[in-house]
């Protein structure tokens, strides 16, 4: 089973409200991503979770706040955003974040508008 | 140093034709070049993936050919359908910085039937 599943498929919120997307795995992978990618264009690294700890975060805004309860859960917790932040949030999962096998496994992502 | 380089942006091909999209890289410390296939509305999906010990590597109708001298590396399809239609990223990483990947710009894929 190589699936990575994200909830909710579709989220609308405004600039006031805090919503939280989702993400879980269960092939066992020690390293979660969170990517954000705009129409037409790649994805873009937010946050790394290695064992649970956050290894990376590339100058993410605070309005952006990742968790991982768990090895196989990761949370994105949005609070005041803008609407330049609408776009297609996608969470990956790899077997180690260093060294051995690099494939990433991505989740479908939720589509983000923010009115 | 970090960019890839991928081209065309769109491309068009015939069905049963054959589909060729071309990255090229800088950073000679990449090791590990995957091509992810996206449809419209949904994640990447990991289609194929090369080490530069490998010149080639086939998977179905999927070809990866690899220069390492160039620093280029290739997406082919052959037998394209209109079911290949999609966005195709490549992308590479390096061993030192984890799994961090540096995709390209992506390219358009529309097969004609």
């Amino acid at each position: 089973d190589t699936e990575v599943t994200q909830t909710p498929k579709h989220l609308v919120m405004g600039m006031t409200n805090k919503k939280s997307l989702k993400c879980e795995q269960h092939m066992g992978h020690r390293a979660m991503y969170w990517y954000k990618q705009k129409a037409k264009k790649p994805p873009e690294l937010m946050f790394v979770y290695s064992y649970e700890k956050l290894s990376i975060n590339e100058s993410v805004p605070s309005r952006f706040s990742p968790e991982c309860p768990n090895s196989s859960l990761l949370n994105l917790h949005l609070h005041a955003l803008q609407p330049e932040d609408s776009a297609l949030y996608l969470c990956a999962s790899s077997q180690a974040f260093t060294g051995g096998r690099n494939e990433q496994f991505f989740g479908p992502g939720t589509r983000l508008t923010v009115l | 140093q970090q960019q890839v380089k991928q081209s065309p942006q769109s491309l068009i091909v015939q069905k049963g034709g054959i589909s060729i999209i071309n990255c090229a890289y800088e950073n000679t410390a990449f090791d590990y070049f995957p091509w992810y296939q996206q449809f419209p509305g949904k994640g990447p999906a990991l289609l194929i993936a090369i080490r530069p010990d490998v010149s080639e590597k086939k998977e179905g109708r999927f070809t990866i050919s690899f220069n390492k001298s160039a620093k280029q590396f290739s997406l082919h399809i052959m037998d394209s359908q209109p079911g290949d239609s999609a966005t195709y990223f490549c992308a590479a990483s390096r061993p030192n910085a984890g799994n961090m990947l540096t995709f390209g710009g992506g390219t358009r894929l529309m097969v004609k039937p």
